[in-house]
């Protein structure tokens, strides 16, 4: 079974601290991505990358960054943290190839509240 | 713009049949997703649609009409574990995916 694990379930942090959230995938995707998800709103992309080193800006980048240095991790950074970055963040990966549909595997969330 | 609109929430009875919907408006169609999502859980995949028409899956069936920017997921015989929310999203042009808010279903005994 793909496994996407997510280092830390529950975060609390205050304003204006560095958070990293980190993601590792065991099935060899590789594309990767992060996301965060709020009450009543859709899945909101924040970066993914498509290779390692490779990093594309989704819809929300601003006040994140990320880092793909292996091909297994992906972690994002808040660099200074706010309350409005409060939220669910999810991690997910897929295969990049033609004959996969593309589907997404997910891990369990990393729910961060920030102070 | 890109919208995906789905149900806020749904109720069922325990054994029924219940259709979640979703209709879309995208800039290009490469195919349409649907997930579970139980609370607290990550989402897992459960059908993917490209060509009009049914998909079944045991008690799950995903219909899709590109013409009509439409689509539904129809779960059968429902059971307790079913209760959970049911996200659908869309492949753009660009291969990106767009995300409903999703649509959570309660299941009653």
């Amino acid at each position: 079974d793909v496994k996407v694990t997510q280092s830390s379930r529950y975060l609390v942090k205050r304003t204006g601290e560095k958070v990293f959230l980190e993601c590792v995938q065991d099935m060899d995707h590789e594309n990767m991505f992060w996301y965060r998800q709020d009450p009543g709103l859709g899945l909101r992309l924040i970066y993914f990358s498509y290779d390692v080193k490779m990093k594309e800006k989704g819809d929300i980048p601003e006040g994140y960054s990320v880092s793909r240095e292996k091909k297994e991790r992906f972690s994002l950074i808040l660099e200074s943290a706010s309350t409005n970055q409060t939220s669910m963040y999810l991690c997910a990966s897929s295969f990049a190839s033609d004959s996969h549909t593309g589907e997404l595997f997910f891990g369990e969330g990393s729910r961060l509240t920030v102070l | 713009g890109q919208n995906i609109d789905q149900p806020t929430e749904m109720t069922a009875t325990e054994g029924a049949i219940v259709q979640i919907n979703c209709t879309y408006q995208t800039s290009g169609f490469n195919g349409l997703f649907w997930y579970q999502q139980h609370a607290g859980e990550a989402p897992t995949f459960l059908s993917y649609n490209v060509l009009d028409g049914l998909e079944e899956k045991g008690r799950f069936s995903s219909f899709l009409s590109r013409s009509k920017g439409y689509s539904y997921l129809l779960l059968k015989e429902l059971q307790m574990k079913d209760s959970a929310s049911y996200l659908c999203a869309v492949r753009d042009s660009n291969y990106q995916l767009i995300w409903g808010a999703g649509t959570k279903l309660i299941i009653k005994p």
